[in-house]
């Protein structure tokens, strides 16, 4: 079974960095998978695809703060200099055969 | 620059029908598999729907089988949600969505690199 694992709260001061994590269940380690961020009030806008080797993909006007790298099983997402407009809940998302999953979400809260 | 405009969402009493649409611009529209992605409120996201870029082939959330039905309009460019059946638990905002890659001639599955802006659907009494 495809599943998707994410913390559902995260918190970092602003300017700093924070670390995210999307865990692959089911033995799916080689798996890429997207990282979305949905702003208060907003639809969700694609940060980037990633895939197992670390390579990724960044969407239109994605900036250089944001990052992504893959070990094993895990999938994150690196964002750095914090900033207010970064409090948002952030998805992973990924596909299987005739199916598409999304992780259960984390709300990153800038202190 | 990509655009999806989804359309239709609205006040739905339990077992009513509704159809959902998604006006898309700025790419080739045949060229890209499409979802339906749901969330209810306060709750994550949850994929519905998806059909591949010619149409001719269609997925759905175990949720929604034999209740929804997506279809897409090559002339119009128009992506389509039918809704029927209704429950109270349908209640979400509905996001179209798009594949990130030229499906071509075999649609394997990818993650969406654009989302329309949502619509909403109330199911209730």
């Amino acid at each position: 079974q495809l599943v998707l694992s994410q913390s559902p709260s995260a918190s970092a001061s602003l300017g700093a960095s924070v670390k995210l994590t999307c865990t692959l269940r089911g033995g799916h380690y080689n798996y890429a998978i997207a990282w979305h961020q949905q702003q208060p009030e907003k639809g969700p806008r694609f940060l980037m695809k990633l895939n197992s080797d670390g390579s990724h993909i960044k969407g239109d006007g994605i900036p250089d703060r944001f990052s992504a790298s893959s070990s094993g099983a895990e999938r994150y997402l690196t964002i750095s200099s914090l900033q207010s407009e970064d409090e948002a809940d952030y998805y992973c998302q990924t596909w299987g055969t005739g199916i598409w999953v999304f992780g259960g979400g984390t709300k990153l809260s800038v202190l | 620059e990509v655009q999806l405009l989804e359309s239709g969402g609205n006040l739905i009493q339990p077992g009513g029908s509704l159809r959902l649409s998604c006006a898309a611009s700025g790419f080739t529209f045949t060229s890209y598999a499409m979802s339906w992605v749901r969330q209810a409120p306060g709750k994550g996201l949850e994929w519905v729907s998806g059909i591949s870029g010619s149409g001719d082939s269609t997925h759905y959330a175990d949720s929604v089988k034999g209740r929804f039905t997506i279809s897409r309009d090559t002339y119009k460019n128009t992506l389509y949600l039918q809704m029927n059946s209704l429950r109270v638990e349908d209640t979400a905002v509905y996001y179209c969505a798009k594949e990130i890659s030229d499906s071509g001639n075999y649609w394997g599955g990818d993650v969406f690199d654009y989302w329309g802006q949502g619509a909403l659907v109330t199911v209730s009494s």
